[in-house]
């Protein structure tokens, strides 16, 4: 399978745990984002990398959560100290700098429960 | 405001019926627009591009409205199979590649 990876798929954590997520993009990407989605919402933006260089952030990003892209392919999301407001899909897409800017693959997504 | 703004539905439509979504972008300096599918469960995927002077593929139709800064969807004959979450994403461009979401329109076709 070629496409968007994900890992995990689901995490139940505790309030005041921290998690981490992982990302694998289609090979020949360059752009990475991460987005988070909850029930009756669309996608909401929280940071994007071009190779390893981490270009935006959004306001919801806090300092609770960090993103990483160490080598330009995989990529982590990190939450610390979670909160039940964190409880979410967190969805991870890729896209490269040759298409029409917007089109993104995304992946099934990693969802979060924090209890 | 929101940048983008759907109509959440649901839309509740018969097979064969012809329906149409709406999503309204805030930003005229807006270059880029899509339709996303989204299935329950399942992550967001794209439907197609909405060019400047309208795209059509099989039953489904995507316009632009700058003017009016709109894009449209319309589905003609509609099947069981596309009840889903229909997303539109809007790229304000001039070296912004991120894509901004609706929070989606849902379609549900019955018997």
């Amino acid at each position: 399978d070629t496409g968007v990876s994900q890992d995990p798929r689901h995490k139940i954590t505790k309030r005041g745990q921290n998690v981490t997520f992982r990302c694998d993009p289609i090979s020949e990407h360059n752009r990475l984002y991460w987005y988070r989605q909850t029930l009756g919402q669309g996608p909401e933006f929280l940071t994007y990398f071009q190779n390893e260089a981490q270009l935006e952030k959004s306001r919801l990003l806090s300092d609770r959560f960090s993103a990483e892209r160490p080598k330009g392919s995989f990529s982590t999301l990190e939450i610390q100290r979670t909160e039940q407001g964190d409880s979410a899909m967190y969805l991870c897409a890729s896209s490269s700098g040759q298409e029409n800017t917007g089109e993104l693959f995304f992946g099934e997504g990693s969802r979060l429960t924090v209890l | 405001r929101k940048e983008v703004e759907q109509d959440p539905g649901p839309f509740n439509v018969p097979e064969g019926a012809t329906v149409a979504f709406n999503c309204t972008y805030s930003n005229s300096a807006s270059q880029s627009f899509f339709w996303y599918r989204q299935d329950c469960r399942k992550e967001p995927k794209l439907l197609m591009s909405v060019y400047s002077s309208g795209n059509e593929d099989g039953r489904f139709t995507a316009q632009l409205n700058r003017a009016s800064q709109y894009i449209s969807l319309l589905i003609r004959d509609s099947k069981l199979s596309d009840s889903a979450t229909y997303l539109c994403a809007v790229n304000i461009g001039g070296g912004s590649y991120i894509p901004t979401f609706g929070r989606g329109t849902s379609l549900i076709v019955h018997p």
